[in-house]
C-alpha cells in the first residue's frame, strides 16, 4: 500500500528555510493532492498547504508568505519550503495524501495517507 | 478563517463506556467534516469523512453525525486501543481547519 516518508533536516537557526521531502512509495503520486501539516510540541494539527500533482497549490494565509509546496512526479516526491524561520516554527511536520470523493457533485477532502512525521527544531 | 471548536479538551472514560465528542464550526459548513485519532508519537488516522462516513478499515463502534455547525463523533463502547486525542477538521472553506483536539483518558 502507499507509503509517505518524510526527510530533511531536523535542527535549524532562526531566519533559515525549512526544507522537507516526501517521498511515496507503493503508488504513485500522480491524480492526487498532497499536503504538509505541522503540530507544535503538546498542541493541535495546523494546515500549510496542498499541492495537485499537476502542480497547482493552495496555502494556508497565515503561511503563504513564506511557504512554497513543489511536486517532483519524476521522483514520486514533494517538498515544502518555509522560509524565515523562527522558533514558533518548531514543530512535527507531516506529509499525508489527499483522497477526493465527489458523491453527488459535492466535494470531500480529506487526509487518508500519512507519513510518520519529522520533528524540526529552530533554535540558536 | 473557520473556527472549530471541541468539547470537552479531555475528558476520563472506562472501558465499555459510550463517549461523544462534539465539534462546532463558526459558520455553516454542511458535512464538509471530519473527525481523526491520534495516538502519541503517531500520525493522525482518518475515522470519519463527511460528517459521517466511517472510513474503511475502522471499527463500527465509531460514528459520526451532525450538518451545520454542530457535529459529533460517539465511540459506542470504548475500547483500550480508543484511549487516544480525537480531532475535527473542516474543508469547506479552502483553509482548512483543525478543532484543538480532545484528549481521551482512562479512568
Amino acid at each position: 500500500q502507499v507509503q509517505l516518508q518524510e526527510s530533511g533536516p531536523g535542527l535549524l537557526k532562526p531566519s533559515e528555510t525549512l526544507s522537507l521531502t516526501c517521498t511515496v512509495s507503493g503508488g504513485s503520486i500522480n491524480n492526487y493532492y498532497w499536503t504538509w501539516l505541522r503540530q507544535p510540541p503538546g498542541k493541535g494539527l495546523e494546515w500549510i498547504g496542498y499541492i495537485y500533482y499537476s502542480g497547482s497549490t493552495n496555502y494556508n494565509p497565515s503561511l503563504r508568505s513564506r511557504v512554497t509546496i513543489s511536486v517532483d512526479t519524476s521522483k514520486n516526491q514533494f517538498s515544502l519550503r518555509l522560509n524565515s524561520v523562527t522558533a514558533a516554527d518548531t514543530a512535527i511536520y507531516f506529509c499525508a495524501r489527499v483522497y477526493v470523493v465527489v458523491p453527488h457533485g459535492y466535494h470531500y477532502y480529506y487526509m487518508d495517507v500519512w507519513g510518520k512525521g519529522t520533528t524540526v527544531t529552530v533554535s540558536s | 478563517d473557520i473556527q472549530m471548536t471541541q468539547s470537552p479538551s479531555s475528558l476520563s472514560a472506562s472501558v465499555g463506556d459510550r463517549v461523544t465528542i462534539t465539534c462546532r464550526a463558526s459558520q455553516r459548513i454542511g458535512t464538509y467534516l471530519y473527525w481523526y485519532q491520534q495516538k502519541p508519537g503517531k500520525a493522525p488516522k482518518l475515522l470519519i469523512y463527511a460528517a459521517s462516513s466511517l472510513q474503511s478499515g475502522v471499527p463500527s463502534r465509531f460514528s459520526g453525525s451532525g450538518s451545520g455547525t454542530d457535529f459529533t463523533l460517539t465511540i459506542s463502547s470504548l475500547q483500550p486501543e480508543d484511549f487516544a486525542t480525537y480531532y475535527c477538521q473542516q474543508s469547506y472553506s479552502t483553509t482548512w481547519t483543525f478543532g484543538q483536539g480532545t484528549k481521551v483518558e482512562i479512568k
